[in-house]
């Protein structure tokens, strides 16, 4: 089975705190992505990854960053936490194709004080 | 703007009955996938039809695609309590890189 896994389910973080989201998948998968889930808005795009050091811009980029140094190391980076990017954070990666199946992690829900 | 709409947003329904959900989108697709989420949790890919599909069948999941109407259901059959979750649709689109997830249905089976 394909594991997902994301380092926080729960987070509590102060406004201006640099904050460390981090997925890692255990099926050698070469696309991961992050979303962050929001009622009334669905799954949102944040950054998405096709390969080692490679990212792309997804459909809300602004405010956060991602890094990939390997393979299955996903991380998300909030430079200055502010409380509109409370939300429930979600990893994914898969392998077929950026539009193919995807596998996601259990979510980190993120509260900003 | 979200390419894939859910109908209903929520659904509530007792065990036993069948359950369908339906999505629009609005774009040529390469593909459309449905995913279960349990509350507070990751989702989880449940059946991926291709555009050149017409039905596809998985246990008690039967998802249709009609891509002249741009639309495709979910029908979950003989449902039980375990299946109360939020269903979203997810399309891949022709041109795109990626998926585009809709805003989900809310499934509820009472006991």
């Amino acid at each position: 089975d394909v594991k997902v896994t994301q380092s926080s389910r729960y987070l509590v973080k102060r406004t201006g705190e640099k904050v460390f989201l981090e997925c890692v998948q255990d099926m050698d998968h070469e696309n991961m992505f992050w979303y962050r889930q929001d009622p009334g808005l669905g799954l949102r795009l944040i950054y998405f990854s096709y390969d080692v050091k490679m990212k792309e811009k997804g459909d809300i980029p602004e405010g956060y960053s991602v890094s990939r140094e390997k393979k299955e190391r996903f991380s998300l980076i909030l430079e200055s936490a502010s409380t509109n990017q409370t939300s429930m954070y979600l990893c994914a990666s898969s392998t077929e194709g950026l539009r193919e199946t995807q596998y996601f992690g259990p979510g980190t829900r993120l509260l900003v004080l | 703007s979200q390419q894939g709409e859910e109908d209903p947003q929520a659904l509530s329904i007792q065990e036993g009955e069948n359950a369908t959900m339906n999505c629009s989108y609005k774009t040529s697709i390469n593909n459309l996938q449905w995913y279960r989420q349990n509350s507070g949790r990751g989702l989880v890919h449940l059946i991926l039809i291709r555009s050149n599909e017409r039905e596809k069948h998985s246990g008690r999941l039967r998802v249709t695609l009609d891509t002249s109407k741009k639309s495709s259901s979910l029908l979950i059959t003989a449902s039980r309590a375990a299946d109360t979750a939020s269903y979203f649709c997810a399309t891949g689109e022709t041109s795109g890189s990626r998926l585009t997830f809709g805003e989900g249905t809310q499934l509820t089976v009472n006991p």
